[in-house]
């Protein structure tokens, strides 16, 4: 397995721009989890699901942010309209259903609102 | 609700010094703890968890409830550990295992 792959790497976009962030996670991991890494703020979790079904969206900023799970093998997240302040590393994890299993991560999107 | 913290954002010491970084854990429950490593122009990695007791290079952690911190700790630092450290919580006691992490302590370590 090639491990979590991300996509695309980077991303430079105007403000006001749609932009889609995509993920595979690992063949037979339960739980699959957006997260968004700063300077300031560390990595935040946005939002995570359990066999492709939303549990917890409440780290998402705004409505401006949308994520799905369409299928056990692929993730998008979403951001229209694109800010300036959306401008960050975003990473995409997997993992197994147990507590102390290990999340693997993705390389990241690192995304640029200009 | 559960939160982790990291009260130091950049920590430097010299090659062959002790090193420690700080977490600290809010949590009602039983956490199950981590520490992952981001090393320059890699993916954030698993470093060690509390339940497996180890050490990896080099690094241990324990996880001490009485205090709610799980600091993670080096006795002769090298070069090669300069990297991001995180540490996680994961509350596996609900329906789902979310898993959050501290603000990060990037770690320098000078010749």
């Amino acid at each position: 397995d090639a491990g979590v792959i991300q996509s695309p790497r980077h991303e430079v976009t105007e403000m006001g721009q749609e932009v889609t962030l995509r993920c595979k996670p690992i063949s037979g991991h339960d739980y699959l989890f957006w997260y968004r890494q700063t300077m300031m703020r560390g990595l935040e979790l946005l939002i995570y699901f359990n066999n492709n079904v939303p549990i917890d969206d409440s780290g998402m900023p705004e409505d401006r942010f949308s994520a799905k799970m369409p299928n056990a093998s692929f993730s998008t997240l979403k951001i229209q309209p694109s800010e300036p302040r959306d401008s960050a590393v975003y990473f995409c994890a997997s993992s197994f259903r147990w507590a102390n299993a290990e999340a693997f991560f993705g390389q990241g999107t690192r995304l640029t609102v200009v | 609700a559960q939160r982790v913290t990291q009260p130091e954002k950049l920590l430097s010491v010299f090659k062959g010094a002790p090193v420690e970084l700080k977490c600290n854990y809010s949590y009602s429950g039983s956490p199950e703890l981590f520490w992952y490593v981001q090393y320059s122009r890699q993916r954030l990695q698993l470093l060690l968890r509390h339940i497996s007791r180890e050490s990896i290079k080099g690094f241990t952690a324990d996880l001490n409830k009485g205090e709610t911190s799980f600091h993670l700790k080096k006795p002769f630092a090298q070069e090669e550990d300069s990297a991001m450290y995180y540490c996680a919580l994961s509350d596996g006691e609900t329906s789902g295992s979310r898993l959050t992490f501290g603000e990060g302590t990037q770690l320098t370590v000078n010749p």
